[in-house]
């Protein structure tokens, strides 16, 4: 079946610290990558996104993150956090089902506090 | 651009009793998912239309949960009769794409849902 793992479940930083967030996933085909955020006490929204093209995307505030087929990761990179940037981040994968439609699957999710 | 609303943001019912949430998408869009986020988890897919067909209802408990979405717009989730494991935070989220495949989603702020 297929997964999504993110191997951090609470990370702290200070500000100014880099950060990297891992997420692999298991499926063998064509799969669309998304990190979404959920900042305290909002809703949750995208970050980027990748379905094809340069494996390194960037996002929004600063973050960027690096498709690696071969180990079917999507890793999320940012070189200095902030303390605004404190919020809960999943990893999620778009892939095609065995009907045809494409379904969403989510990571379990992060939870970075970034000290001031 | 008004975003995705969800009401009520708040319900505790007992076990054994029905709940209904409501969801109202971006205007436009064609596709509208339903997830579960049970706490410490990542949200859960339990059905996608696309206006209004069921595109994926493959983990929604349909021995307990039903989910119309009348006329291609706005959407209702009921849980009858409620389990305490269905203690979650019930989203709603929309896209415009009907394929659905790289589209990013828009979430609504949930329904948090305590069974007792």
């Amino acid at each position: 079946a297929q997964s999504v793992s993110q191997h951090n479940h609470h990370v702290i930083l200070s500000e100014a610290a880099s950060l990297e967030l891992g997420c692999n996933y298991s499926y063998g085909g064509t799969v669309n990558l998304f990190w979404y955020v959920q900042y305290p006490g909002q809703h949750l929204q995208l970050l980027l996104k990748y379905f094809s093209g340069d494996p390194l995307v960037k996002g929004i505030k600063g973050f960027e993150a690096e498709f690696i087929k071969s180990k079917f990761s999507f890793n999320l990179r940012k070189p200095s956090v902030q303390w605004s940037d404190t919020a809960e981040y999943f990893c999620a994968v778009n892939a095609a089902s065995t009907s045809g439609t494409y379904k969403y699957i989510f990571g379990t999710g992060t939870r970075l506090k970034v000290l001031a | 651009e008004a975003g995705v609303a969800q009401s009520p943001r708040y319900k505790i019912i007992e076990k054994r009793q029905s709940v209904a949430f409501w969801c109202n998408p971006i205007s436009g869009h064609a596709t509208l998912y339903w997830y579960q986020q049970i706490l410490g988890q990542g949200p859960k897919l339990l059905i996608q239309f696309q206006n209004n067909g069921v595109v994926d209802d493959s983990q929604l408990p349909k021995d307990r949960f039903s989910a119309e979405r009348l006329k291609g717009v706005d959407s209702t989730l009921k849980i009858q009769p409620a389990k305490l494991e269905d203690s979650a935070v019930y989203l709603c989220a929309s896209s415009s794409d009907l394929t659905a495949s790289t589209d990013t989603q828009y979430f609504g702020p949930g329904t948090r849902l305590t069974v007792l």
